[in-house]
C-alpha cells in the first residue's frame, strides 16, 4: 500500500466548477500536511498547509481528518488557471530521517472554458 | 533574489557515463534535499543533508552520490551503477524550524533538471 495515495484523475471541469480531491495517508503518526501545486513540467510549488481545524485560502479550502487519516482540499470557481497537478505531501517523523516529506503521486485537474 | 537554482535544465547522457547535477541555494537554507520523479509517481528522496559536511541516503540512494562542501551547494552525481536514470530531478531546501510556525517543514524547490539516457 502506498503511504500516500490520490486519485491521479484527470479532473475535466468547467470554468467556475467547485472540485475536490481527496488523499489517504498509512502512517497514523504524521505530523504535519500540505498541499503543493506543480505545473507541467515545473518543480511542486507549496499551495497551502493543512490544520486539523481546517482552514481557506482564497477559493482553496482544506480539511484534515486524523481518524480517518484522510485530507481534502476544495477549489471553488475553477479558473483556467488552476490547471495542474495536486499533491498531496504528508510529513513524518521517521527514525532515520527526523521529519521526511512523503508525496502522493498528484491528482492532475484541467479546467476547461 | 534568494533562491534555488539548478543546472542545467536539461541533461543528456549516454550510458555508462557518470553527469554532476548542479543545485545551489543563496536562502541560507541548512538542510537540502534531492529527489527524482517519474510519471505517475511521487516523488522519491535519493539523499539529503542536514548540515555543511553530513548527508545521509534516503530511500533511493544505490547509483546516486553527493556532496555537501559548502552550504550553498548540494551536487548529485548520478553514476553509471544507476540502473535507469531517466527522470526529473529536483532539489530542494528548508528553513531552521520555527516552532509553532506552518513553515517548519515546508521545502522549496528548484526548476528541476530533465534527465535523459540515450
Amino acid at each position: 500500500r502506498k503511504e500516500v495515495e490520490q486519485d491521479p484523475g484527470p479532473f475535466n471541469v468547467p470554468e467556475g466548477a467547485t472540485v475536490a480531491f481527496n488523499c489517504t495517508y498509512s502512517n497514523s503518526a504524521s505530523q504535519s500536511f500540505f498541499w503543493y501545486r506543480q505545473d507541467c513540467r515545473k518543480e511542486p510549488k507549496l499551495l497551502m498547509s493543512v490544520y486539523s481545524s481546517g482552514n481557506e485560502d482564497g477559493r482553496f479550502t482544506a480539511q484534515l481528518n486524523r481518524a480517518s487519516q484522510y485530507i481534502s482540499l476544495l477549489i471553488r470557481d475553477s479558473k483556467l488557471s488552476d490547471s495542474a497537478t495536486y499533491l498531496c505531501v504528508v510529513n513524518e517523523l521517521v527514525e532515520r530521517y527526523g521529519n521526511k516529506l512523503v508525496f502522493g503521486a498528484g491528482t492532475i485537474l484541467r479546467v476547461k472554458s | 533574489d534568494g533562491g534555488i537554482t539548478q543546472s542545467p535544465k536539461y541533461l543528456f547522457r549516454k550510458e555508462g557515463q557518470n553527469v554532476t547535477l548542479s543545485c545551489e541555494q543563496n536562502l541560507n537554507h541548512d538542510a537540502m534535499y534531492w529527489y527524482r520523479q517519474d510519471p505517475g509517481q511521487g516523488l522519491r528522496l535519493i539523499y539529503y543533508s542536514q548540515i555543511v559536511n553530513d548527508f545521509q541516503k534516503g530511500d533511493i540512494a544505490e547509483g546516486y552520490s553527493v556532496s555537501r562542501e559548502k552550504k550553498e551547494s548540494f551536487p548529485l552525481t548520478v553514476t553509471s551503477a544507476q540502473k535507469n536514470p531517466t527522470a526529473f530531478y529536483l532539489c530542494a531546501s528548508k528553513p531552521p524550524g520555527l516552532a509553532g510556525g506552518s513553515s517548519y517543514n515546508e521545502q522549496f524547490f528548484g526548476p528541476g533538471t530533465r534527465l535523459t539516457v540515450l
